[in-house]
């Protein structure tokens, strides 16, 4: 079946870099895209960028140039890594397999990630 | 940005019907979609495209609307679904509602 998974640290360093992973089975990277979304302690969900099943890449304006996404189609993995982080950049991030409907019919577990000082 | 506004919270009892709303700062045609979320789980497709059932998800979910207004029908509300509810727009890039929480 389809399944997600994000592996990443628990806890970041201020204007640090975040690395997470993302290892998908059940479909093929080359067949589906996967966004990143974020959701930050008792909020919303807030996209932010998405790998192209042709290797494309698209991100959120908000995250300027603080963020990339790559992806190994060889190990099943997309990659997202943001640097410059505060502590309003302390969220479970998500990865999520992309309908070309325009919707996420499967989501990761999400990884919790602290921003400390 | 396309902006999706939720009203914050809804107190329902089971058995009722219950109408989550969502409403988009421009038109984003059909292309609206519904999530459920229960507390430290992730996201779960319940609607998409506007009023198509996501497969397994019980027919007590339905949803409606097109261009600037939509909503999420529970009918009947059980106990089980409390949880709050997203909604997502795809037409211009991908934003998310803040949120309605639904209590029982």
């Amino acid at each position: 079946q389809v399944q997600l998974k994000e592996t990443g640290p628990d806890l970041v360093q201020l204007t640090q870099t975040l690395s997470i992973t993302c290892t998908v089975s059940g479909f093929s990277l080359t067949t589906y895209n996967v966004h990143w979304v974020r959701q930050p302690p008792g909020k919303g969900l807030e996209w932010m960028g998405a790998m192209w099943n042709g290797g494309g890449t698209d991100y959120n304006s908000a995250f300027k140039s603080r963020l990339s996404i790559n992806r190994d189609t060889s190990k099943s993995q997309v990659f997202l890594k943001m640097n410059s982080l505060q502590t309003d950049d302390t969220a479970k991030y998500f990865c999520a397999r992309h309908n070309n409907w325009g919707y996420f019919d499967n989501w990761g577990q999400g990884v919790m990630v602290t921003v400390s000082s | 940005d396309t902006v999706l506004t939720q009203s914050p919270a809804l107190t329902v009892s089971p058995g009722e019907r219950v109408t989550i709303s969502c409403r988009a700062s421009e038109s984003v045609s059909t292309s609206m979609h519904w999530y459920q979320q229960k507390p430290g789980q992730q996201p779960k497709l319940l609607i998409y495209g506007a009023s198509n059932l996501e497969s397994g998800v019980p027919a007590r979910f339905s949803g409606s609307g097109s261009g600037t207004d939509f909503t999420l029908i529970i009918d009947p509300v059980e106990a089980d679904d409390t949880a709050t509810y997203f909604c997502q727009q795809s037409w211009n890039e991908w934003t998310f509602g803040g949120g309605t929480k639904l209590e029982l």
